[in-house]
């Protein structure tokens, strides 16, 4: 079936601008992570998902990020005002439930540079 | 707090020969530990978890809790290993995972 889907898959943007970024997960997980790959950090956690629960934003670097989960499926990813160093591959993932034997399966993430 | 750490940025061999990919994480809990794999042009995807005590591609991980880490080891490399490799931690039960930097192997004809 069909995998994590993100959308766009790259983003330019100047500083200063807001920019929304789009995951689609596995239809039926009901956990749902964002992550970031950048070169000076690596791989990072921003923020998780898990139906109507409260969801932990302990990732997020700053208030100018936020997410949103609509419906227990998409969800976007909110960087207001962007800087240069937001400039990172965004990743999605999802797993069927939020347990660590259910495997998180990635999205093909979404390039976002900010000029 | 937790943290990932895999010293080796690039690592290189031949193959059929041994690898090992090093993984040192430091938590003050009993972490389950994860190793992902990243191949050229594809997306990140689980390799194996330690809690499944599995073996795929023939690649194992020991967790060693008294040195703390999670080498990835196989006995004979293959071309099609060449990838980014990373160790990762969960300190929580529903997946929020810490990363290492990643380590690149090349597996060299």
């Amino acid at each position: 079936g069909a995998g994590v889907s993100q959308s766009p898959s790259n983003k330019v943007t100047e500083k200063g601008k807001d920019v929304e970024l789009r995951c689609d997960p596995i239809s039926g997980h009901t956990a749902l992570y964002w992550y970031r790959q950048s070169l000076g950090q690596g791989l990072e956690f921003l923020i998780y998902f898990q139906g109507n629960s409260a969801p932990d934003k302990s990732g997020l670097p700053s208030d100018r990020f936020s997410a949103e989960r609509t419906g227990g499926s998409v969800s976007t990813l909110t960087i207001q005002r962007t800087q240069q160093e937001d400039s990172a591959v965004y990743l999605c993932a999802s797993s069927l439930a939020p347990d660590l034997m259910y495997t998180q399966y990635f999205g093909p993430g979404t390039r976002l540079t900010v000029l | 707090a937790q943290r990932v750490t895999q010293p080796e940025k690039l690592l290189s061999v031949f193959k059929g020969a041994p690898v090992e990919l090093k993984c040192n994480y430091s938590y003050s809990g009993s972490p389950e530990l994860f190793w992902y794999v990243q191949y050229s042009r594809q997306r990140l995807q689980l390799l194996l978890r330690h809690i499944s005590r599995e073996s795929i591609k023939g690649f194992t991980a020991d967790l060693n809790k008294g040195e703390t880490s999670f080498h990835l080891k196989k006995p004979f490399a293959q071309e099609e290993d060449s990838a980014m490799y990373y160790c990762a931690l969960s300190g929580t039960s529903y997946g929020k995972l810490t990363f290492g930097q990643g380590t690149i192997l090349t597996v060299h004809p």
